[in-house]
């Protein structure tokens, strides 16, 4: 079965700082793990996704992810934020050695950006 | 805007009632998803249909029922309702069955539901 958990529901940071946001797998099967960002009143769009192919995966909007397996961890970072940041982030998994084709989410992460 | 397109965007209705939330995918997407997010249980995964199949199953109840038509749109049937059914419901949709590197999910700006 996969799980995936993400460390903290709030996290605040002021402009400019790091954002790190944790994310933590677990799958019977090699993962595919993905980043999604929600901002308020709209849907899911994809940051980024593992896939395999380079462990440091970079996404959108300045946003990058490193893929430990050792740690099972997909954290995600941005070494400057900006007000427009702020928005609830999720970490999903699936398996692509498993039979289901959908993602497993994260209960989320809301980041919040200072000025 | 990911392409994918739901309707309606907001919907109130009474308990016991029925309602149909309706999804087309993004062009040339065979797989359609829904997923139910509330405060109380995060982002839930109903159902997949692949090419008008069902393809797989999560957390839905029997209460609820979806399918995929000939042209790939989809509907989620939503029956019985409670006020616990009050939620964000997505639909999503990739071009492929299965978690392959480039299959990637696309979700719409989902179905507020609310059950009063």
């Amino acid at each position: 079965a996969q799980s995936v958990t993400q460390l903290g529901s709030h996290v605040s940071v002021s402009e400019g700082a790091l954002v790190l946001l944790r994310c933590n797998y677990s799958s019977s099967v090699p993962p595919y793990l993905f980043w999604y960002v929600q901002y308020p009143n709209q849907g899911l769009q994809l940051l980024l996704k593992y896939t395999s192919a380079a462990t440091l995966v970079k996404g959108i909007n300045g946003f990058e992810a490193e893929f430990k397996k050792s740690e099972t961890s997909f954290h995600l970072t941005k070494p400057s934020a900006h007000m427009s940041d702020a928005a609830e982030y999720f970490c999903a998994v699936s398996g692509y050695g498993g039979s289901q084709g959908n993602l497993i989410f994260g209960k989320g992460t809301k980041l919040s950006v200072k000025p | 805007d990911s392409g994918v397109t739901q309707t309606p965007k907001h919907l109130i209705t009474a308990t016991g009632q029925r309602v149909t939330l309706r999804c087309s995918p993004r062009s040339g997407d065979l797989s359609v998803y829904w997923y139910q997010q509330s405060l109380d249980q995060g982002l839930q995964f109903l159902i997949q249909y692949y090419n008008g199949e069902e393809r797989a199953k999560g957390n839905i109840l029997e209460r609820f029922s979806a399918q995929q038509f000939p042209d790939l749109h989809s509907e989620l049937n939503l029956s019985s309702l409670e006020l616990g059914d009050s939620a964000l419901y997505f639909c999503a949709s990739s071009q492929g069955a299965l978690p392959v590197s480039g299959n990637t999910i696309y979700f719409g700006e989902g179905s507020w539901l609310t059950v009063v």
